[in-house]
């Protein structure tokens, strides 16, 4: 099956700090990549859509300038917290998805980022 | 806006019960409806059902999807410990992106 992978998985910084969490697909081509942000006994919130090449589409709310997306090959993508701050303390996970109609999602195994 | 919502937000079960998970959906160009597994840490998949009425199955796990009354129901046979997790719902539409509902959180006592 379609694998993707995450680093790190668990990061504490001190607030003010940025923080970067990788996700990578590892045996395919990710045309697309979706960061979702999952607050403890909460389903997961729509970050951001990031296809390769091109500019990420955020969902309304979320600060672009805050939370920088990057997804500059098929298997790469980053999101960069800036200057991070206690409420950005969260389970962060990405999900792959194939090119084509093909709509399955595979997800990474998060990142837990605390903040301090 | 999508939405999908999820019932019951828990549930409480020993070993060998019988349980329904239900999953109402409001998605604006239907495609599919994804079911997902999370333990501690990313959703796994289970499910994705596209055809109403059509059963999906996977050893003590099945899912079905009517899109008339648009909705899906996730049912676990035999149930046991190691099936204590959320269980996640989702509705896929024109844009391919799933709009999740809040889970199902599951509990299974030996």
């Amino acid at each position: 099956g379609a694998v993707v992978s995450q680093h790190p998985s668990r990061v504490i910084c001190k607030s003010g700090t940025s923080v970067k969490i990788e996700c990578r697909s590892l045996d395919f081509q990710a045309t697309t990549m979706f960061w979702y942000r999952q607050f403890p006994k909460q389903s997961l919130m729509l970050m951001a859509t990031s296809n390769e090449g091109s500019k990420a589409t955020y969902e309304q709310g979320v600060e672009k300038d805050k939370f920088l997306i990057n997804h500059a090959s098929l298997t790469l993508s980053t999101l960069t917290v800036t200057s991070a701050h206690p409420e950005d303390s969260s389970f962060y996970i990405c999900s792959a998805r194939r090119g084509g109609y093909d709509n399955e999602q595979f997800f990474g195994p998060g990142t837990r980022l605390t903040v301090l | 806006e999508d939405k999908v919502v999820q019932s019951p937000l828990s549930l409480v079960v020993h070993e060998g019960d019988t349980v329904t998970l239900n999953c109402s959906y409001e998605v604006t160009n239907f495609r599919s409806l994804l079911w997902y597994k999370q333990e501690k840490k990313a959703p796994t998949f289970l499910f994705m059902l596209t055809s109403s009425g059509i059963e999906k199955k996977s050893g003590r796990l099945s899912s079905i999807l009517d899109k008339k009354e648009l909705f899906s129901i996730l049912n676990i046979t035999a149930t046991q410990t190691g099936d204590s997790a959320v269980y996640l719902c989702a509705g896929s539409g024109g844009s391919y992106i799933p709009t999740f509902g809040r889970g199902t959180s599951l509990i299974v006592h030996p």
